[in-house]
């Protein structure tokens, strides 16, 4: 089981806004940065964010991440049929066993 | 651009032993350099999450595995051949999954900014 909690699904029609959140604690979200991870179906997980909020060249902007306090949310604005994937968060948690974690993860459908 | 090849998939036996590659291209896994490059792999069991099995820092060859996997897996990069290895031993039938390697870069946190195509292993007697 992940420390990282994410909704398990989210959708919305498209053109409309889907907001993903990403709940850890104090070891690893509150006092490490976040990434974003985009996993459409039968391929590889692609970067999204990172540091919380800066997109890699080529991520459109309509994809922006936040963080605030022990928690992270990712937004997609303008929502294309083409975003229909899984979307995972992933942290440092620097707990005794220090380890990197990534989230549950969310579906995200397009209705 | 920064690529990773994986080699193929892969069948087992309970008990065996698995022996998974990752070749890069695109920049040097030896380079030293602020941003710390390192590899991930990273699983994904039929219809599951990701989960991260642990990372191998390629300049010097430093690992940090995750505890449930400790004493079973072990991660080494060949610096001539500029590949990464992830090496699973008394494989269970739930180590069935898809492997990934990911290229883990350092900004203010960690991230995965490129991955491998996955890698199939399938155990089963």
């Amino acid at each position: 089981q992940s420390v990282l909690t994410q909704p398990p699904s989210v959708s919305a029609a498209p053109g409309q806004k889907v907001t993903i959140s990403c709940s850890g604690s104090g070891s690893n979200i509150g006092n490490n940065y976040v990434s974003w991870y985009q996993q459409l179906p039968g391929t590889a997980p692609k970067l999204l964010i990172y540091d919380n909020n800066k997109r890699p060249s080529g991520i459109p902007d309509r994809f922006s991440g936040s963080k605030s306090g022990t928690s992270a949310t990712l937004d997609i604005t303008g929502l294309q049929t083409g975003d229909e994937a899984d979307y995972y968060c992933g942290t440092w948690d620097a707990s005794v066993t220090a380890f990197y974690v990534f989230g549950t993860g969310t579906k995200v459908t397009v209705l | 651009q920064v690529q990773l090849v994986q080699s193929g998939p892969e069948v087992k036996k309970p008990g065996a032993s698995v022996k998974v590659s990752c070749k890069a291209s695109g920049y040097t896994l030896s380079t030293y350099t602020f941003t710390s490059f390192g590899i991930s792999w990273v699983r994904q069991a039929p219809g599951q999450g990701l989960e991260w099995m642990g990372w191998i820092t390629t300049f010097n060859g430093n690992t940090n595995y995750a505890q449930r996997l400790q004493g079973r897996v072990t991660m080494t990069t060949d610096t001539s051949t500029n590949t990464a290895y992830m090496e699973l031993r008394s494989l269970r039938s739930d180590d069935t999954a898809v492997y990934y390697c990911a290229r883990r870069m350092l900004s203010g946190g960690y991230y995965h900014d490129s991955w491998g195509q996955g890698t199939l292993v399938t155990v089963s007697s």
